[in-house]
Order: structure tokens, then sequence, then C-alpha cells
């Protein structure tokens, strides 16, 4: 199976600033297709998750561009700028390349 | 507006079964294919199920494989997990989720199953 690991924040985040939350997967999630396979999700508070970005960078429809996504075939980052009030909540990366499917462990933000 | 709403949850006993549904809307089931993703109290998020739009590849976790099946219904525009030998870990909130792309691009709001005698 492939493991997902993400990092922690250094909780809390002071509005207005950045935040980069990492994800590390135990295989390359590089497709043959030259997309990578990896998704970020937002779980707020009392919510059910949301999809924020796919294919490693790409923002899902309706998501703010303060979200970006970036990174190579195993080592990933969700960076959020100028964090908002609305951003609080538990970040997960998820890979779709095989099954099982499997997401990272969360990363919660905090807001100052 | 896509909308999946699950329903079969509550308190069962150790070793019992039970079934829940996720009923969609605002989209064409029959071309989408379909996942159960359980959160245990507290918990990340974990995979359970997926199954085909027209059921032809279904795949579980090896946790639940063996106890739990993935169905579906596409003239009733229905998913189901019918759930076996159920345990205390099977304790969850079990989320409906629609396949996108390569991704989970719906979901549902959840419904709790307590495993405890």
């Amino acid at each position: 199976d492939i493991v997902m690991t993400q990092g922690a924040l250094p909780n809390p985040v002071p509005s207005g600033e950045s935040a980069s939350i990492t994800c590390q997967s135990s295989k390359s999630l590089l497709h043959s297709n030259g997309k990578t396979y990896l998704n970020w999700y937002l779980q707020r508070p009392g919510q059910s998750p949301q999809l924020l970005i796919y294919w490693m960078s790409t923002r899902a429809s309706g998501v703010s561009d303060r979200f970006s996504g970036s990174g190579s075939g195993t080592d990933f980052t969700l960076k959020i700028s100028s964090v908002e009030a609305e951003d609080v909540g538990v970040y997960y990366c998820q890979q779709f390349l095989e099954y099982p499917r499997t997401f990272g462990g969360g990363t919660k933000l905090e807001l100052k | 507006e896509v909308q999946l709403v699950e329903s079969g949850g509550g308190l069962v006993q150790p070793g019992r079964s039970l079934k829940l549904s996720c009923l969609a809307s605002g989209f064409t089931f029959s071309n989408y294919g379909m996942n159960w993703i359980r959160q245990a109290p507290g918990k990340g998020l974990e995979w359970v199920a997926s199954i085909s739009s027209s059921s032809s590849y279904i795949y579980y976790a090896d946790t639940v494989k063996g106890r739990f099946t993935i169905s579906r219904d596409n003239a009733k525009n229905t998913l189901y997990l019918q759930m076996t030998s159920l345990r205390s870990e099977d304790t969850a909130l079990y989320y409906c989720a629609r396949r996108g792309i390569t991704t989970f691009d719906y979901w549902g709001q959840g419904v709790m199953v307590t495993v405890s005698s």
C-alpha cells in the first residue's frame, strides 16, 4: 500500500500569513500519462471533506487562488497564502494512483 | 446541484449486520463511480470501498474485505454498503463520495455507525 505522511503546522497561524503543508508518499504518484495523482482536501470543523487540489497542482472548481499545490513524484506541498478564518480545519493529502486509495493522517490549521 | 444523502446508520451490536444507503441527485448517477469512506471519531479518513459506474469493478480495503459489500442500483440512483460481522473498530462516520476524474469530488454529510454491546 502507498503510505501518505503529512507534516504538522506550527499552529496557530497568524491571520494574513502564509502556511505550507507537506505530504510525502512512499511511492511516486507520477502516472504514465504525465499527471501526478495527488489530491488535497479540506475538512472544516463539523463538515464533510471538500476537494481543493487534484493532479498535484490543479485547483478544483470554486477553490480560491490562495491555495496552490506543488511538488515532485513523492514530495508535495499545499501552500495557503494569506490565511483566513474560513481556512481553519484539517487538510488531507490523498493518492489516487492505486488501490487501496490512501490518505495522509491530516494536518490541522488553527488561526491566531 | 450534486447531493449525496446517506442513511441507515445507528447503534448495532458486535457481530451483527447493517446496510447503509446513499441517495444521489443532481447528476447522472449511472455515469459515475462511487465510493464509501469512513472516519472514526476524532481520527482521519479511511477509504472503504469503490464501485465502478456499471458495477463491473469493485475494490475493498483489506480491513473490510469479506465482511462488507458495496453495490448500487442505477435505476434508483442509490449506492449501498452491506456491513456484516461488525466490530467495534468499524465505529465511524461513513461518507458516500462520488468519483471525479481522479478524485473524490463530492461527499455526503455522512452517517454514523456505532458498534457496541
